[in-house]
């Protein structure tokens, strides 16, 4: 099984500052790596995802991601957010093999809020 | 293309009440889920198809039921609706690819009293 850990439930920052949201996760297979992003009263929708490859990832909104293997890490950034980046983000992680649900494991969400 | 789709977008029911919640998806995809979102403790999987016919119980299948009634639809029973299931309610699909994305419906905001 897999499971994720967002070690900050909460980050507040100021326009034009660079955020950093951080994301753990544990797996006895090898994985697949996702962010979401949930603005408020709508659903979730994708940022980026790792598959294979090159570990930094690149997503919408200028967002992107570095997967750290050894580190078993997979920390979200951005140089400068934007007040309409204030929003919940989701780290989510699948096992791409082994379990035949294959289910995607969410973690328990970190609140961005960025203030002007 | 309408992507996800979910009836209704809010609810109030009391305890005891049955009802079902509605999804649909115009993206040919095989594989759908019901998830079920409360404060501080993310997404949970409540049930999962991973194609027509086919159902499988998640992380938190007690007190619901499912059924994927053909490609496009799956829905979610509450049979006996309790407080503890007041919750914002997701519906997502995917293609059958471990790698392929879940798209997410707008949400159904369930409250139980």
């Amino acid at each position: 099984a897999q499971s994720v850990t967002q070690l900050d439930s909460q980050v507040p920052v100021f326009e034009e500052a660079p955020v950093e949201l951080r994301c753990n996760y544990s797996s006895s297979v090898s994985v697949y790596l996702f962010w979401y992003v949930q603005y408020p009263n709508q659903g979730l929708q994708l940022l980026l995802k790792y598959l294979s490859g090159s570990t930094l990832v690149k997503g919408i909104n200028g967002f992107e991601a570095e997967f750290n293997k050894s580190q078993t890490s997979f920390h979200l950034r951005k140089p400068s957010v934007h007040i309409s980046d204030t929003a919940e983000y989701f780290c989510a992680v699948r096992g791409n093999r082994g379990s035949t649900l294959g289910r995607l494991y969410f973690g328990r969400g970190t609140q961005l809020t960025v203030w002007p | 293309n309408a992507g996800v789709t979910q009836t209704p977008k809010f609810q109030v029911l009391k305890t005891g009440q049955s009802m079902t919640l509605q999804c649909a998806q115009d993206m040919n995809h095989n594989s759908m889920y019901w998830y079920r979102q409360d404060p501080g403790m993310g997404l949970r999987l409540i049930y999962y198809s991973a194609s027509e016919g086919t159902t499988d119980k998640g992380e938190v299948p007690n007190g619901y039921n499912v059924s994927r009634l053909n490609k496009r639809e799956f829905s979610l029973r509450l049979e006996s609706a309790a407080p503890s299931q007041t919750s914002v309610y997701f519906c997502a699909s995917s293609g059958k690819g471990r790698a392929d994305t879940q798209y997410f419906g707008p949400g159904t905001r369930l409250t139980v009293l």
